[in-house]
């Protein structure tokens, strides 16, 4: 168990529509990551929160938008959905101090299946 | 930019060993990371090297980096079915931006 909770765990929605996932990081770590992982793409870094700031942003779509809140829990919102959205997304949490090696920790993932 | 390759499958019998490789493009790496991810569930990190090492060993683990040719590999000895899973190896750069560049991951299949 990594420590880091994601929910839900698997999502059923179709085209158009909008999802939220969520995400609570470790206690204690301030940074949050979301990953998409599809099959023909692999593990695409999306974005990046570090004590609730914006610190970097990766392959994330316009349609796409995450938070996070001051209680450290983050969000991951995806809007107009199309079929190529579905995929695992995961959230990661690090500790994100001066001289640790970086480590992520991942949760379980959430499902999506946009039909 | 940042780019990490691997290949994507590798079969092996049990008792053997395995050898996963993987190729990345950033010269500033400041380390590098292996991650397993069981079916169903997260990545969870194997292993990592900095990037001033050429080797670190850990129990059945042995990780092994060239940074002239930005190559790292991950060998596991006496290599179990409970190994079977994907890897994936990682790269990560001190410029303020922690976030981890993944490569596609190698799926290993151990033959019992």
């Amino acid at each position: 168990d990594s420590g880091v909770t994601q929910t839900p765990k698997h999502l059923i929605t179709a085209t158009g529509q909008r999802v939220t996932l969520r995400c609570s990081p470790r206690s204690g770590d301030l940074s949050v990551y979301w990953y998409q992982q599809s099959l023909d793409q692999g593990l695409q870094f999306l974005i990046q929160y570090y004590n609730g700031e914006e610190r970097a942003k990766g392959n994330i779509l316009e349609r796409f938008s995450a938070q996070q809140f001051p209680d450290l829990h983050s969000e991951l919102n995806l809007s107009s959905l199309e079929l190529g959205d579905s995929a695992l997304y995961f959230c990661a949490s690090s500790v994100e101090v001066l001289a640790d090696t970086g480590e992520l920790f991942f949760g379980e993932g959430s499902r999506l299946t946009v039909l | 930019g940042e780019d990490v390759e691997q290949s994507l499958f590798l079969s092996v019998r049990e008792g053997d060993s395995s050898v996963i490789n993987c190729t990345y493009t950033d010269s500033s790496s400041t380390y590098l990371y292996w991650y397993k991810q069981e079916p169903g569930a997260g990545l969870q990190l194997l292993t990592y090297i900095f990037s001033n090492m050429d080797m670190k060993q850990d129990q059945r683990l042995t990780v092994l980096l060239n940074k002239k040719d930005k190559h790292l590999s991950l060998r596991i000895a006496d290599t179990q079915t409970g190994d079977s899973a994907i890897y994936f190896c990682a790269e990560s750069i001190e410029t303020g931006r922690r976030a981890l560049t993944f490569g596609s991951g190698t799926r290993l299949q151990v033959q019992p």
